[in-house]
């Protein structure tokens, strides 16, 4: 299985600030995803990160808003982009298994308080 | 839209007793039911998967249990231990939707002692 670290693991920021959370992966992949879970809930995808190409987003999330990018097999960013209460929530980021691409591994999140 | 959900928001177990987690699924096309573990604090964990083709499925202590006819998912946990405790989320995926997962509501296991 994949190892994956995120930074920052939380952060508190003031609304109207952007924040970019890193995920980093100790090998190879395909497929990254990021995830949203918002306090005490379930996950949500927002986005799909391409190798390569523009992400491909969730119906409910936008470029504007959660910009993303992979500019290569191990690594990925997601920006918070004019950030509002709302999004305070655990963003994570995942990676899905050579051969088992529904077998996803997750990193451990990034807690995100919007004052 | 399709969606996943769970029966009981939190399942009170005694230590040592068999836990039954219990989802219904809408998504009569998925080919893959895949059950997680979130600890506090922590990212989600891969428990035990089980391909629609399949009604049975067995790991270490976990046994996941597929009924197609009434779309209903459960994860069994045998002999329950204090390290069980976490949120469960069941999980599923169809074929063609690039490994894209449609997540539960998620359901909080708490061993007593």
């Amino acid at each position: 299985s994949a190892v994956i670290s995120q930074k920052p693991s939380r952060d508190i920021c003031q609304r109207g600030t952007s924040l970019t959370i890193q995920c980093q992966v100790d090998s190879q992949v395909t497929m990254m995803f990021w995830y949203r879970q918002q306090p005490g809930q379930s996950l949500t995808l927002i986005a799909t990160a391409n190798q390569g190409s523009e992400a491909t987003y969730e119906s409910g999330f936008v470029i504007d808003k959660f910009p993303i990018s992979r500019p290569n097999l191990t690594f990925s960013t997601l920006t918070v982009s004019n950030m509002s209460p709302e999004d305070s929530s655990i963003y994570l980021c995942s990676v899905s298994g050579e051969g088992r691409p529904h077998e996803q591994y997750f990193g451990p999140g990034t807690r995100l308080t919007v004052t | 839209g399709e969606s996943v959900g769970l029966h009981l928001p939190t399942l009170s177990v005694q230590e040592g007793d068999n836990s039954i987690i219990n989802c219904a699924y809408s998504n009569s096309a998925s080919d893959y039911f895949i059950w997680y573990k979130q600890e506090s604090g922590k990212g989600p964990q891969f428990i035990i998967d089980i391909r629609s083709n399949m009604d049975k499925r067995q790991g270490q202590r976990v046994t996941v249990l597929l009924n197609k006819t009434v779309k209903h998912l459960s994860l069994q946990i045998a002999a329950t231990q204090p390290g069980d405790s976490a949120v469960y989320f069941c999980a599923e995926t169809t074929t063609g939707t690039a490994s894209k997962l449609t997540f539960g509501t998620g359901t909080r296991l708490q061993v007593t002692l």
